[in-house]
């Protein structure tokens, strides 16, 4: 079973605008987030993070926000630029493993001139 | 790539083949990891460890063999490849509490 779901494969959004990227879990253990870019034939790029005791974090256009009762957090870009165009992934870790994290399946962002 | 380097970038196998990749780490990070990529599927443990000597299983070991001899060094190897196994391969380290760092991936495709 996915604990951790991107259900949007992908995403257009227009340079300037906002872009809003989903990210659904179910293990109530999760403990922190994180979201990682990623450019074809690169490496995943961390990105920014969330512990479990925030509802928020930002870090220059990006803001991470954590709503624990609905077991659900997005990435909001502001304001989108063409290079911002790759996939990101979202993860979570278990407050049980100090050391794994399961990913999410990826959202394709497209962000067009 | 927060000093992760891996070895080869790219390969072509042909099934029943072996080959092993390397990942190396220039600072002292006791945590290392091995993900594979596939379309749609995101980022998929196979083997990870947790300081030198050690390695555990992750999502999808089969397959695969790891060691952790030198602390720098984490190898991934495929026994006998099969063409389920081409992949883009990720290795990572820890640094800080959660954070992983990856490097810049082996692309192998097994014929």
């Amino acid at each position: 079973d996915q604990q951790v779901k991107q259900n949007s494969p992908s995403l257009s959004v227009q340079e300037g605008r906002i872009s809003i990227l989903n990210c659904d879990y179910t293990n109530s253990m999760f403990d922190y987030f994180l979201w990682y870019k990623k450019y074809p034939a690169e490496g995943p790029t961390f990105l920014i993070s969330i512990s479990s005791i925030k509802d928020k974090n930002e870090d220059g256009r990006f803001t991470v926000f954590l709503n624990k009762s609905a077991k659900h957090l997005s990435l909001h870009i502001v304001p989108s630029q063409p290079g911002d165009s790759a996939v990101y992934f979202c993860a979570a870790k278990d407050g049980g493993s100090n050391y794994k994290l399961t990913f999410g399946k990826g959202t394709l962002l497209t962000v067009n001139p | 790539n927060a000093g992760v380097t891996q070895t080869p970038k790219f390969r072509v196998l042909k099934t029943g083949q072996s080959m092993t990749l390397l990942c190396a780490q220039d600072m002292n990070h006791e945590y290392m990891y091995w993900y594979r990529q596939d379309p749609g599927m995101g980022l998929r443990l196979i083997h990870y460890s947790v300081g030198e000597g050690t390695t555990a299983k992750g999502e999808v070991p089969d397959g695969y063999n790891v060691s952790r001899l030198k602390k720098q060094n984490f190898l991934l190897g495929l026994e006998s490849a099969a063409p389920s196994q081409t992949s883009v391969y990720f290795c990572a380290i820890k640094r800080g509490a959660e954070t992983q760092y990856f490097g810049p991936g082996t692309r192998l495709l097994v014929l």
